[in-house]
């Protein structure tokens, strides 16, 4: 089976870059998509096909990537950036894959 | 507006059967795959299931395959997974989330599903 791995937590204070990685070896092939999900709310898609950004979401949001590793860059991080963020991505078998998961705390 | 809201969800027995819904609205449910994803209280997503627009092509994660089945009906704007052969370990929010550009896009809000004696 196919793993994708994150860091269970970041945090920065107010205005600072927060990064968040996920590394998998599917993702030297595969595309990425990032999600944020708040406390007792469903996930919301931010960052798709590695550094695409759904419309509505803040440019401040960005995606990248290099060989095995996506990273998530949230510019000048805001407090009601506080979420879990979860990566994710199909494998060759045709499954879906999701990181771990990051808590990003922003204080 | 556009929308996924799940239903049917609910306390089963080990070993029990139960069949969750989602209805969908406000785009053309035709045009997309569909998902169903997984979340046991205060843990990270799991992947369960995909089903393309006619229904033809079907995939499933290791934990459900030969338990769970995804179907549509694309008359109805519905997509159902039918759960059997429940266990504790699978009592968690299942979530339907419409497929764009090889992903989950939109969710809906969850139906629980709780396992237990």
């Amino acid at each position: 089976s196919y793993e994708l791995t994150q860091p269970s937590s970041v945090s920065v204070s107010p205005g600072q870059t927060a990064r968040i990685t996920c590394s998998g070896d599917v993702l030297a092939k595969k595309y990425a998509r990032w999600f944020q999900q708040k406390p007792g709310q469903a996930p919301t898609l931010v960052i798709y096909k590695d550094s695409e950004r759904p419309s509505g979401i803040p440019e401040r949001f960005s995606g990248s990537t290099l060989g095995t590793t996506v990273t998530l860059t949230i510019s000048g991080a805001q407090v009601e950036d506080e979420a879990d963020y979860y990566c994710y991505c199909t494998a060759d078998n045709n499954q879906g894959v999701f990181g771990g998961g990051t808590t990003l705390t922003v204080l | 507006e556009v929308q996924l809201v799940e239903s049917g969800g609910g306390v089963v027995q080990p070993g029990g059967s139960l069949r969750v819904s989602c209805a969908a609205s406000g785009f053309t449910f035709t045009d997309y795959w569909m998902h169903w994803v997984r979340q046991v209280r205060g843990k990270g997503l799991e992947w369960v299931s995909r089903i393309n627009s006619d229904g033809s092509g079907i995939h499933y994660a290791d934990s459900v395959k030969g338990r769970f089945t995804i179907s549509r009906d694309n008359a109805k704007n519905t997509l159902y997974l039918e759960m059997n052969s429940l266990r504790g370990e699978d009592t968690a929010v299942y979530f339907c989330a419409r497929d764009r550009t090889t992903g989950p896009d939109l969710w809906g809000q969850g139906t629980l599903v709780t396992v237990s004696s």
